[in-house]
């Protein structure tokens, strides 16, 4: 049963810590999405990549979030400085053009 | 306006109610619709998808896809405590990116 998988799955950590998020997408799907959901904004959308090239990020907060795509395995999403606001839980999604995105369990992050 | 409106409830019903959920959208591009389910702490499971017009059923649930009033709907049959979650509509052109709705709460109420 093919699953995307994400990790840690939990963080706490304080505020001005690096966070590193990781997610191996489904073997063969060749899109990848990272989205925040909070109880005030819901799920959105961050960024995503096509064959490992980033296609649009323009809903992540370009000067402490990065998203990058080593290889086709693994998907990172970094946050440096974290700060309070940043608290959401984080899903990785992945899928393949023209069909449906399949969600990871999410990192349910917490910055104190 | 949003691209695409969801009444976020919370709904509540009695055990064995038929369910209706619904968004509406703007976009006339949107050639694909999902549904997707939401436990709590879990993330969101596909549930329906359609890329017509029309009714699709896959046991108890049912997506209705209306282009020409940009309206899609959910329905469940038999609703059960286990239908408790929330339940997001979402939509795409080829090849984009979804488009979600805010997310309806269901309570099923044994």
């Amino acid at each position: 049963d093919a699953r995307v998988t994400q990790t840690p799955r939990h963080k706490v950590t304080e505020m001005g810590q690096e966070v590193t998020m990781r997610c191996q997408p489904i073997l063969g799907h060749n899109t990848v999405f990272w989205y925040r959901q909070t109880m005030m904004q819901g799920l959105e959308l961050l960024a995503y990549f096509r064959n490992r090239a980033p296609l649009d990020d323009s809903g992540m907060p370009k000067d402490r979030f990065s998203a990058e795509m080593p290889d086709a395995t693994l998907a990172t999403l970094k946050i440096q400085p974290s700060e309070p606001r940043d608290s959401a839980v984080y899903f990785c999604a992945s899928g393949s053009l023209g069909e449906t995105q399949y969600f990871g369990p999410g990192t349910r992050l917490l910055v104190l | 306006q949003k691209e695409v409106e969801q009444d976020p409830g919370p709904l509540s019903v009695p055990e064995g109610a038929i369910v209706s959920l619904n968004c509406t959208y703007s976009n006339s591009a949107f050639q694909y619709f999902m549904w997707y389910r939401q436990y709590s702490r879990k993330g969101p499971e596909l549930l329906m998808y359609t890329y017509s017009s029309g009714n699709k059923e896959d046991g108890r649930f049912t997506a209705q896809v209306d282009k020409s009033s940009k309206y899609i709907s959910l329905f469940i049959r038999d609703s059960q405590p286990s239908d408790s979650a929330t339940y997001l509509c979402a939509m795409m052109e080829y090849g984009n990116k979804l488009v979600f709705g805010a997310g309806t709460i269901l309570r099923v109420k044994s």
